[in-house]
């Protein structure tokens, strides 16, 4: 069964530096998203993505945050300078349209320290 | 508005018996309610889902039970075993939306 695969498992970065996750969403989804999950906490919405552009986004989505489908399978969430409160799992997902079920891969654990 | 709310926050259960998680939602415009199973170190998986239209919905072992009129969903796992033992989610959309909404999650732990 297809399926979202995100790279690194685990990310260790230093407070300030620019971090990058990487997925790959499944093959004939068009859709995008980012969620996270501070330990102990519910899944949060960060954006969405579609044709290019991000059509909608939360407010914890801020200008250290950026998103980039860079070729025609990947799609990354930047974070320009790493916060402590950064420290989280982030989830990326993908579905076919928007009336479809959201897949999500198994995360990539980021420590900022 | 955007809420939804979901007890218990843990369950214990023993091998055979019936898990009942239950959510609450504010948003009248929220029309699909997945239900997502999260075992530790993957991420959620699609469990069942539910749109407004009808009051049940019945996947093997799994049902989700839906009240529109009084906002309220539940996940009921029938004879539940040792390997349903994981986090459960629930969470809403809106039509064509993007964003899911997500409950704060039940650990559910079915005992031998």
């Amino acid at each position: 069964e297809p399926e979202v695969t995100q790279t690194p498992s685990h990310q260790v970065t230093q407070m300030g530096q620019e971090v990058i996750l990487r997925c790959v969403p499944i093959s004939n989804h068009l859709y995008f998203y980012w969620y996270r999950q501070i330990l102990g906490q519910k899944v949060e919405f960060l954006v969405s993505f579609y044709n290019n552009e991000i059509s909608e986004k939360s407010e914890i989505f801020d200008d250290q945050f950026s998103v980039e489908r860079p070729d025609g399978s990947n799609f990354t969430l930047k974070i320009r300078s790493t916060k402590l409160e950064d420290s989280a799992m982030y989830f990326c997902a993908s579905s076919v349209d928007n009336n479809q079920p959201q897949h999500f891969g198994d995360g990539t654990r980021l420590s900022i320290l | 508005q955007q809420q939804v709310k979901q007890s218990p926050q843990s369950l214990i259960v023993q091998k055979g018996g019936i898990s009942i998680i239950n959510c609450a939602y504010e948003n009248t415009a929220f029309d699909y309610f997945p239900w997502y199973q999260q075992f530790p170190g993957k991420g959620p998986a699609l469990l069942i889902a539910i749109r407004p239209d009808v009051s049940e919905k019945k996947e093997g072992r799994f049902t989700i039970s839906f009240n529109k009129s009084a906002k309220q969903f539940s996940l009921h796992i029938m004879d539940s075993q040792p390997g349903d033992s994981a986090t459960y989610f629930c969470a809403a959309i809106k039509a064509a939306g993007n964003k899911l909404t997500f409950g704060g999650g039940t650990r559910v732990l079915v005992k031998p």
